[in-house]
């Protein structure tokens, strides 16, 4: 049962467009991710977030942009889609404190599609 | 940097047989926790075991099971009795204990087809 929730779940969008992807959370989660997968699967870190007010960018660089405002809530946004930004993207989140020792729970995946 | 290593792109495996699927990684750290993750097709990624570096008993979940090899820094996931839903991509992670704010990083993923 998922507790970290991601709309839309697909997204067909033309190019030039922005559009905010969204990823929330109720499991009081402080430490979020951005990961892109594209059709080899391979994840890429594109964002992170220890806490509000805390972004940092990950190990892809990205176009996009995101903001953590409240500690439930990590949206994804892009000014200006692309064909290039085509991909799926899903989101995670990791429990408070040091240690990882439970890894992440992941949302569902946004599958964006720029024509 | 630590890394992540799935040398096998796809597995195949008959139902109701075993499968194993390799996973090495390289770190210079001595205490961290390794994952397998399961993505089926076009549905969440979930965690399916996990293990701590610190603990030489290999983890165990049903039928998933893993073979911890810490010295030759080896991770392996073995399913028993194959079923059609195991089909999915597998993803072997790893994950410092150490520093706070820890990430995980993830290993480029093995494809796991189950036959009839």
């Amino acid at each position: 049962e998922a507790d970290i929730y991601q709309t839309p779940r697909y997204l067909v969008i033309g190019t030039g467009k922005k559009i905010t992807l969204e990823c929330s959370q109720t499991m009081g989660h402080d430490k979020m991710y951005w990961y892109q997968q594209d059709p080899g699967m391979e994840l890429h870190l594109i964002h992170y977030s220890y806490g509000v007010n805390s972004t940092e960018k990950g190990d892809l660089s990205s176009e996009s942009t995101v903001s953590r405002i409240r500690t439930e809530h990590f949206p994804l946004t892009l000014e200006s889609a692309r064909p290039s930004h085509t991909s799926q993207y899903l989101c995670a989140s990791s429990e408070p404190g040091q240690g990882g020792r439970y890894g992440y729970t992941f949302g569902s995946g946004t599958r964006l599609t720029v024509v | 940097a630590q890394t992540v290593t799935q040398s096998q792109p796809e597995m195949s495996v008959q139902e109701a047989e075993t499968v194993t699927l390799s996973c090495t990684y390289d770190t210079s750290e001595s205490d961290y926790y390794l994952f397998w993750y399961k993505q089926p097709p076009s549905r969440q990624m979930i965690l399916v075991i996990r293990q701590e570096a610190y603990k030489q008993q290999n983890a165990t979940e049903n039928r998933f099971s893993v073979n911890f090899q810490k010295a030759a820094k080896s991770f392996s996931l073995k399913i028993s009795d194959s079923q059609l839903g195991d089909a999915a991509m597998y993803f072997c992670a790893y994950r410092s204990r150490l520093g706070w704010g820890n990430k995980l990083t993830f290993g480029t993923g093995t494809q796991l087809k189950v036959e009839l």
